[in-house]
């Protein structure tokens, strides 16, 4: 079992605020690193997949960024807005196996 | 991106009873679907892996034959949670890959909250 690790817990910002939450994991074996945005009953929507050390991508106000040396990836949130309010999901994923972290929640109060 | 459904989202059962839950994939064809469950503040967990026409493969620690999975065709995987007992009360989440994008990414359901009183 991968120990995929996320960090803060839970989150709660301001309007407008931009925030930032972590995702680490073992570097050995790695293969992508997925994040997900998860609001509540529906199902988890797949933001980005990063393979490659110092990959960055961008949706949005939304960005993430990789680093497969050292095991962590970061997830940006620019200007949040209540809409952004969520679970923010990481996982690593070693050959065909996917290994979650426990999630990063954000509140976004208006 | 691709469409994953499950159903029921949620589901009260007496102990001592079974519980099906099902998993489509409406747009695509999965040969390969994965079972998940999560326990309160704890991360999603792969339970077993659904292979069409053929037996599901499941992670250690997880009986086979409480957790029966079927998948009979190419867009629905079942779970069935034999004889449920209040332990298994948990969130169960199943996911598929769409081989059209490569099958890099995985999509989910939205999950089934079991009771199990």
């Amino acid at each position: 079992i991968l120990n995929v690790e996320q960090s803060p817990q839970s989150l709660h910002v301001q309007e407008g605020d931009s925030t930032n939450f972590t995702c680490s994991f073992p570097s050995s074996n790695f293969y992508a690193l997925h994040w997900y945005r998860w609001e509540t009953a529906k199902s988890p929507e797949a933001l980005f997949v990063m393979t490659l050390n110092g990959d960055e991508k961008k949706k949005g106000r939304i960005s993430a960024t990789l680093n497969t040396k050292e095991g962590y990836s970061y997830l940006y949130i620019k200007g949040s807005q209540p809409e952004d309010s969520a679970t923010y999901l990481c996982a690593s994923r070693t050959g065909n196996q996917f290994y979650f972290g426990t999630g990063t929640s954000l509140t976004v109060i208006p | 991106g691709a469409v994953v459904s499950q159903h029921p989202s949620w589901v009260i059962c007496k102990s001592g009873t079974s519980v099906k839950i099902e998993c489509r994939s409406l747009d695509f064809q999965a040969t390969t679907m994965f079972w998940y469950r999560q326990f309160p503040k704890q991360s999603l967990m792969l339970m077993a892996t659904s292979n069409e026409g053929s037996k599901a493969t499941y992670e250690q620690g997880v009986e086979k034959d409480k957790f029966l999975i079927n998948h009979a065709s190419l867009t629905l995987s079942t779970l069935t949670v034999t004889s449920a007992h209040p332990e298994d009360s948990s969130f169960y989440i199943c996911s598929a890959r769409d081989p059209r994008t490569g099958g890099t990414e995985a999509f989910f359901g939205q999950g089934t909250r079991l009771t199990v009183v």
